[in-house]
């Protein structure tokens, strides 16, 4: 089990709206370490798609956003389309745990 | 542009070690930290480590204490992960990725191609 829980799915029809979330615990989110966002398209390595919560690297589009609140944090992708259909992953910090740096267990989105 | 390039796939038996390298080139190798994160078949992302190639600092992941090294050669800007005492559960693809900054807690802003790592008798 994960430190940080995601749903196994989410799923949306292309232009729509869809969101991840991300919930963890007072030792990670809630304690205020950062999340980050990471998309892994079929049979390739992660890519960074958001930083800090809330930033994107140059390069990926404004349509993906990020959001906290509380113990949890958010991934929203608007104006969806068929390439967005992947696997996305958190990741943050937890002082629980020796120090470790920790990943949510994945939200597999499905473009209908 | 920053490339991470990993050595080829390995097939191990159990109760062996194995030695992962990752040669960085278009930044400065040791104003970054570098991780190690693991995927097994058909599963999430797992972290094993980090380590800053500006003084050799580590972290590693609980699970792995003791079974795992984490090294860098500065001269050659290559990143290197050795696990010991290999076990079947052990089998995954074994990414190496940059931090955005030298700390332990940035995000990765650059991956491998992964390298699969097989556990098998």
């Amino acid at each position: 089990q994960s430190v940080l829980t995601q749903p196994p799915s989410v799923s949306g029809a292309p232009g729509q709206r869809v969101t991840i979330s991300c919930t963890g615990s007072s030792s990670n989110i809630g304690a205020g370490y950062d999340v980050h966002w990471y998309q892994q398209l079929p049979r390739t390595a992660p890519k960074l798609l958001i930083y800090g919560y809330i930033n994107r690297p140059s390069g990926v589009p404004d349509r993906f956003s990020g959001s906290k609140s509380g113990t949890s944090a958010s991934l929203a992708i608007t104006g969806l389309q068929a390439e967005d259909e992947a696997d996305y992953y958190c990741q943050s910090y937890d002082s629980s745990l020796s120090g470790s740096v920790v990943f949510g267990g994945g939200t597999k989105l499905t473009v209908l | 542009q920053v490339q991470l390039l990993q050595s080829g796939a390995e097939v191990m038996k159990p109760g062996a070690s194995v030695k992962v390298s990752c040669k960085a080139s278009g930044y400065t190798f040791t104003s970054f930290g570098i991780n190690w994160v693991r995927q097994a078949p058909g599963q999430g992302l797992q972290w094993m480590g980090w380590i800053s190639p500006y003084n050799g600092d580590t972290n590693y992941a609980q699970r792995l204490q003791g079974r795992v090294t984490m090294t860098t050669d500065t001269s050659t800007s290559t990143a290197y992960l050795e696990l010991r005492s290999l076990r079947s559960d052990d089998t995954a693809v074994y990414y190496c990725a940059k931090s955005r900054y030298r700390g332990s807690r940035a995000a990765y802003d650059s991956w491998g191609q992964g390298t699969l790592v097989t556990v098998s008798s």
